[in-house]
């Protein structure tokens, strides 16, 4: 597609379920992050992954989070036994190169709100 | 650490005014800089970078940055802001000259501008 694509756009779940994000990013893009914005906050770095390379996994903030990129190109971000403070939006984004300085493309985000 | 600080959270400008947002960081090596715009109802666009040479750096829309490493600063202008500019502004910073692919984000300034 033309840009990166995210779904769903709105995620509401209870306290205690699993979640699961998907990014599609532009194809021929061979990096993707995913980061957080939570509300009043900056967007913070998750995981980035590169090719066939290990992940960066450094910005997980709990071992609930994980991710994965199946054959370089679709991504998902899963939450387990979600909490309230997972609600923020969460965005994708991916890059040509394998350095950040050639500058991301978002997707839209996931705005997940868990009661 | 690495941290990046946006001093000013809301912004009210009148058309034609000028405009500065200040960003500050916090790394004492070679570093990327970057600022996103993000419209009302879209996703994050990238606006500028630097990561070599002028430290005046020309973005879309008119806008400019200045690197000042002596300040660790690198504030966003534009000389006449337009309705059109209302917006969210997020500066981030990616040190090591683009050895890490992390993208640290400041907590963004919001701009309303009135016609």
């Amino acid at each position: 597609g033309a840009g990166v694509s995210q779904s769903p756009s709105n995620k509401v779940t209870e306290k205690g379920k699993d979640v699961e994000l998907r990014c599609d990013p532009i194809s021929g893009h061979t990096a993707l992050y995913w980061y957080r914005q939570s509300l009043g906050q900056g967007l913070e770095f998750l995981i980035y992954f590169q090719g066939n390379s290990a992940p960066d996994k450094s910005g997980l903030p709990s071992d609930r989070f994980s991710a994965e990129r199946t054959g370089g190109s679709v991504s998902t971000l899963t939450i387990q036994r979600t909490q309230q403070e997972d609600s923020a939006v969460y965005l994708c984004a991916s890059s040509l190169r394998d350095r950040v300085d050639f500058g991301s493309t978002f997707g839209s985000g996931t705005r997940l709100t868990v009661v | 650490a690495q941290s990046v600080s946006q001093h000013n959270h809301h912004v009210i400008l009148s058309e034609a005014a000028s405009l500065e947002l200040g960003c500050n960081y916090s790394y004492g090596g070679t570093v990327n800089l970057f600022w996103y715009v993000q419209y009302p109802g879209q996703h994050l666009q990238l606006l500028l970078k630097y990561f070599s040479g002028d430290p005046l750096v020309k973005g879309i829309k008119g806008f400019e940055a200045e690197f000042i490493k002596s300040k660790f600063s690198f504030n966003l202008r534009k000389p006449s802001v337009q309705w059109s500019d209302t917006a969210e502004y997020f500066c981030a910073v990616n040190g090591d000259g683009g050895a890490t692919n992390k993208l640290i984000f400041g907590t963004g300034t919001l701009l309303a501008v009135q016609p």
